[in-house]
């Protein structure tokens, strides 16, 4: 089984509008985090936000919130009032495992168009 | 704070021949981690690295090797090069201790074009 699903591999956002990224994951693991990643065309990966599997409140960086549902094992990212620059890729990661056994995963990523 | 440094930023190479890419963690952090990004396959985790020892591996074949020096910085070397290899090679870092909440911070890359 995939321990990284990102279902859409493309989307389109009209500017302004708000837009959700779907990432479901799968892990045995108690204490894990969820990451998501931008990637611009220029191919520079960008770290956006973080989420704790032990944390009660979701993750929120400035436009960017995460919706984390635990129990269906999703953490959805959130970007409000989308803007141009926002065309990219994102990516969700997960780190598993504790000390010297953390096992980072990546999905396949959602390729995020933003219309003007 | 300097971020992740990564060396060179472009290489054209030829079938048969090698390469060694460089990269710099940031200052403090000893977990240096490696991932080759193509079109077909995604990002793929090739190795990671804490404190001069290789401590995760993905399923690459043996060609590829790497390293990591007492300053943190880490080599990834590729033998043997062959036409599947050109990527965008991506280097991360990260403390490397502690819980799951450490995000890593990745390099630029380097994009290696075999010809």
């Amino acid at each position: 089984a995939q321990k990284i699903t990102q279902t859409q591999p493309g989307m389109f956002v009209q500017e302004k509008e708000a837009v959700t990224l779907d990432c479901t994951y799968d892990t045995s693991d108690q204490s894990y985090g969820l990451f998501w990643y931008k990637q611009p065309s220029s191919g520079e990966m960008i770290f956006l936000i973080y989420q704790g599997s032990y944390d009660e409140q979701n993750a929120t960086e400035g436009r960017y919130s995460l919706n984390f549902q635990k129990a269906r094992k999703s953490a959805n990212l959130v970007i409000s009032a989308s803007q141009l620059g926002d065309s990219a890729m994102y990516f969700c990661a997960m780190r598993e495992g504790t000390g010297g056994y953390q096992k980072v995963t990546f999905g396949t990523g959602t390729k995020l168009q933003v219309i003007p | 704070k300097a971020g992740v440094t990564q060396t060179p930023r472009y290489l054209i190479k030829t079938r048969g021949q090698q390469v060694t890419l460089s990269c710099s963690p940031i200052s403090g952090h000893r977990s240096v981690s490696w991932y080759q990004q193509t079109p077909g396959q995604g990002l793929q985790f090739l190795f990671e690295y804490f404190s001069e020892t290789q401590r995760n591996k993905g399923n690459f074949p043996g060609r590829f090797s790497g390293r990591q020096f007492s300053n943190s910085r880490s080599e990834m070397n590729v033998s043997t090069l062959e036409l599947g290899d050109s990527a965008l090679y991506l280097c991360a870092s990260s403390l490397g201790q502690g819980g799951s909440n450490q995000p890593q911070h990745f390099g630029d890359g380097t994009r290696l074009s075999i010809l």
